[in-house]
């Protein structure tokens, strides 16, 4: 069955520090995988997406984020947190066939501290 | 370009109750999905509504339906109220022709309180 884990439930960085949260995936075949970021209140917004090709991604925003098929990963990356990056980030796969429905983790919340 | 759109922001209803709620698609987009998003969780895909038939159900009972219009616009209908269904209601657009593992675009959501 699908799935799609966030280890992490809650991360706090300082500003200018550097972001990795993680994500792990379980899927049968080709994962269409999806970076969302919502902030309080509001709906999802797509950070980034991997669909095939390159394993390293570039999305909005200055985050990136690597593909590892060995790993079962689809860590999100960037290099220098700004404040306004404080948000609840979801990772999702997104399945083939009939419906083409997301499975969506649990979400890691990111707190930026001045 | 307009985006997705959702109506009403915030609603409460009573348990027993029946509610509907209200999505636009996002311009150029023919497909909707409805996810339920409880407090603290991820986004559940409830089911998704393509050339206005159904086309793929999460696991959600029938009293939840919905429907989608020419317009591509689409309802979400909750029948006889839980308090378990309390969540964060998200509707999102995609463009089937854009193929497998299209992005899907969200809408702000709408808040359900069921008390």
């Amino acid at each position: 069955a699908q799935s799609v884990t966030q280890p992490d439930i809650h991360i706090t960085v300082s500003e200018g520090a550097s972001l990795e949260l993680r994500c792990n995936y379980s899927y049968g075949a080709t994962p269409y995988l999806f970076w969302y970021v919502q902030s309080p209140g509001q709906g999802l917004q797509l950070l980034l997406k991997y669909f095939s090709g390159d394993t390293l991604v570039q999305g909005i925003k200055g985050f990136e984020a690597e593909f590892k098929r060995s790993q079962s990963s689809f860590n999100l990356r960037k290099p220098s947190v700004h404040w306004s990056d404080a948000a609840e980030y979801f990772c999702a796969v997104g399945a083939q066939g009939t419906g083409n429905q997301f499975y969506f983790g649990t979400g890691t919340s990111l707190t930026v501290i001045p | 370009e307009t985006g997705v759109t959702q109506s009403p922001t915030h609603l409460i209803k009573t348990r027993g109750q029946q509610v509907t709620l209200r999505c636009s698609s996002q311009s150029g987009h023919n497909t909707v999905s409805w996810y339920q998003q409880a407090l603290g969780q991820g986004p559940q895909f409830i089911f998704q509504y393509y050339r206005e038939e159904e086309n793929g159900r999460g696991n959600f009972p029938p009293r939840f339906s919905g429907l989608q219009f020419p317009n591509y616009s689409s309802e979400l209908n909750v029948n006889a109220l839980e308090l378990d269904d309390s969540a964060l209601y998200l509707c999102a657009s995609s463009d089937s022709r854009q193929g497998p593992g299209r992005t899907q675009y969200f809408g702000p959501g709408t808040r359900l309180t069921v008390l």
